[in-house]
C-alpha cells in the first residue's frame, strides 16, 4: 500500500559531479513519470515511460539528463556534468493505466537537487 | 498546444471565509483538468479531476471545481477556509495521446489568516 518511493529526499552535488535520483512507483502501475520543479514554479514535464518503454523525452533540458527504466517498475533519472540551473525539486509520478486520459499521477516527495 | 494560468500568486483569506483560486485553460482538445495541492517538501496530492462526465467536481477536504467551457476555466472553490488549507495548489490539464503529461500553472499559494 505504500505510494511513490523517491531517493534521496536530499542531494547537494558539486558543479561538474553525476548525480542518480531513483523513484520506486506504486506496485502495478505502468506510467512513469519524471517532473522538474523549480523554486516558486510550477512542476515541468521532463519524461514518460510506459512499462520499460521511454515514449516522450521532450521535455529533457540537455543530453545530459537520462532517465531508464530496464524492468519496468524502478526508475532513475541520471543528470551528468551537473551545472547550476539544474538546482530543482525532482518528482516522480506514477499511474496505472497506459496514459489513458483523465488517469490520475500519484507523486512521490521528490528530490532537492542543490548543486553547489 | 495545451496550457493552464493561474490569476493571483498569492491568495489571503480569513479563516471560515469563501476560497476562490483561479484557473484557466487553454487547449485545442477537449481536456482533463486536475487541481493539485503540495504542502511544504511534500509531493503533490490530487484534490479533483474533471474529465467530461460533470461540470462540477467534488474533491477531497471539501473542494469542489466547476468546468465551465464558455469560460475555458475551472477554478477552485471552498466554502470555508480552515487553516489547514494554507498550502500551495496547481491546477493542471493533460490529453489524450500525449501520454498523460501534465502541464502545470504556476500555483497560488493560499494563506489563512484568523
Amino acid at each position: 500500500g505504500a505510494g511513490v518511493s523517491q531517493s534521496p529526499r536530499y542531494k547537494v552535488a558539486k558543479r561538474g559531479q553525476d548525480v542518480a535520483l531513483r523513484c520506486d512507483p506504486i506496485s502495478g502501475h505502468v506510467s512513469l513519470f519524471w517532473y522538474q520543479q523549480a523554486l516558486g514554479q510550477g512542476p515541468e514535464f521532463l519524461t514518460y515511460f510506459q512499462n520499460e518503454a521511454q515514449l516522450d523525452k521532450s521535455g529533457l533540458p540537455s543530453d545530459r539528463f537520462f532517465a531508464e527504466r530496464p524492468e519496468g517498475s524502478v526508475s532513475t533519472l541520471k543528470i551528468q556534468r551537473t551545472q547550476q540551473e539544474d538546482s530543482a525539486v525532482y518528482l516522480c509520478a506514477s499511474s496505472l493505466e497506459r496514459g489513458r486520459g483523465g488517469e490520475p499521477q500519484h507523486f512521490g516527495d521528490g528530490t532537492r537537487l542543490s548543486i553547489l | 498546444a495545451q496550457s493552464v494560468t493561474q490569476l493571483g500568486s498569492h491568495v489571503s483569506v480569513s479563516e471560515g471565509a469563501l476560497v476562490l483560486l483561479r484557473c484557466n485553460y487553454s487547449s485545442s482538445v477537449p481536456p482533463y483538468l486536475f487541481w493539485y495541492v503540495q504542502y511544504p517538501n511534500q509531493g503533490l496530492q490530487l484534490l479533483l479531476k474533471y474529465t467530461s462526465a460533470a461540470t462540477l467536481v467534488k474533491g477531497i477536504n471539501g473542494f469542489e471545481a466547476e468546468f465551465k467551457k464558455s469560460e475555458t476555466s475551472f477554478h477552485l472553490t471552498k466554502p470555508s477556509a480552515h487553516m489547514s488549507d494554507a498550502a500551495e495548489y496547481f491546477c493542471a490539464v493533460s490529453r489524450t495521446g500525449g501520454g498523460n503529461k501534465l502541464t502545470f500553472g504556476t500555483g497560488t499559494q493560499l494563506k489563512v489568516e484568523l
